[in-house]
């Protein structure tokens, strides 16, 4: 079966720092028509989950610059260059090379 | 604006039945392939099921297969969820999500979620 993990399961980080979180699936995500079937989503606290990048490293609509998406093949990382004070909540990857698949999230929050 | 409502969610005995809605607006519904994806208190998120623009086919996770039936109403812009044989972990706030496409197994905006809790 596949599965997906994410490291870390938290991070806390200072302002205005760079964070990066690690996602790795079991099996390639990489279609074989080229396209890689991997997102990122963010929940903050208390809201529904919002899609910040897809197919890799495409950032969805409205979604800052500070968000970037990186990998291939089975690893994944999503970076943000200088986190900011609202960007604290849990970050999870997705793929949908199969039927969709969350990894278990990964928690951000300020020092 | 891309608008998802759900609604339906209360408090139901194990075995029991609910059916769960969403309202969509802001977009051409019937273009679109929707999802139901849940989150168990303090858990994360689990994909459940999805249908694709005309309702003609339809995929469910193995934890909700037989129990579970996805549907749409193109003419009211609005999803369902029948909820059957209802257990203490289908637990959970439920969110609709719009499909990329009309096929798509990606989503890219959320509803607000609807708590189903099972309990006796």
């Amino acid at each position: 079966d596949l599965v997906m993990t994410q490291t870390p399961l938290s991070l806390s980080v200072t302002p205005g720092q760079p964070a990066s979180i690690s996602c790795k699936s079991s099996q390639s995500l990489r279609h074989s028509g080229g396209r890689t079937f991997l997102y990122w989503y963010l929940q903050k606290p208390g809201q529904s989950p919002q899609l910040l990048i897809y197919e890799v490293s495409n950032r969805f609509s409205g979604v800052p610059d500070r968000f970037s998406g990186s990998g291939s093949g089975t690893d994944f990382t999503l970076k943000i260059s200088r986190v900011e004070a609202e960007d604290v909540g849990t970050y999870y990857c997705m793929q949908s090379l199969h039927l969709p698949l969350f990894g278990g999230g990964t928690k951000v929050e300020i020092k | 604006e891309v608008q998802l409502v759900e609604s339906g969610g209360v408090v139901v005995h194990p075995g029991g039945s609910l059916r769960l809605s969403c309202a969509a607006s802001g977009f051409t519904f019937y273009h679109y392939a929707m999802h139901w994806v849940r989150q168990a208190p303090g858990k994360g998120l689990e994909w459940i099921s999805l249908i694709t623009w005309n309702g003609n086919d339809a995929y469910y996770a193995d934890s909700v297969m037989g129990r579970f039936s996805i549907s749409r109403d193109n003419s009211k812009d609005s999803l369902y969820l029948q909820m059957d044989s209802l257990r203490t972990d289908d637990t959970a706030l439920y969110y609709c999500a719009k499909g990329t496409n009309g096929v798509s197994w990606s989503f890219d905006y959320w509803g607000q979620g609807t708590l189903v809790t099972v309990s006796s």
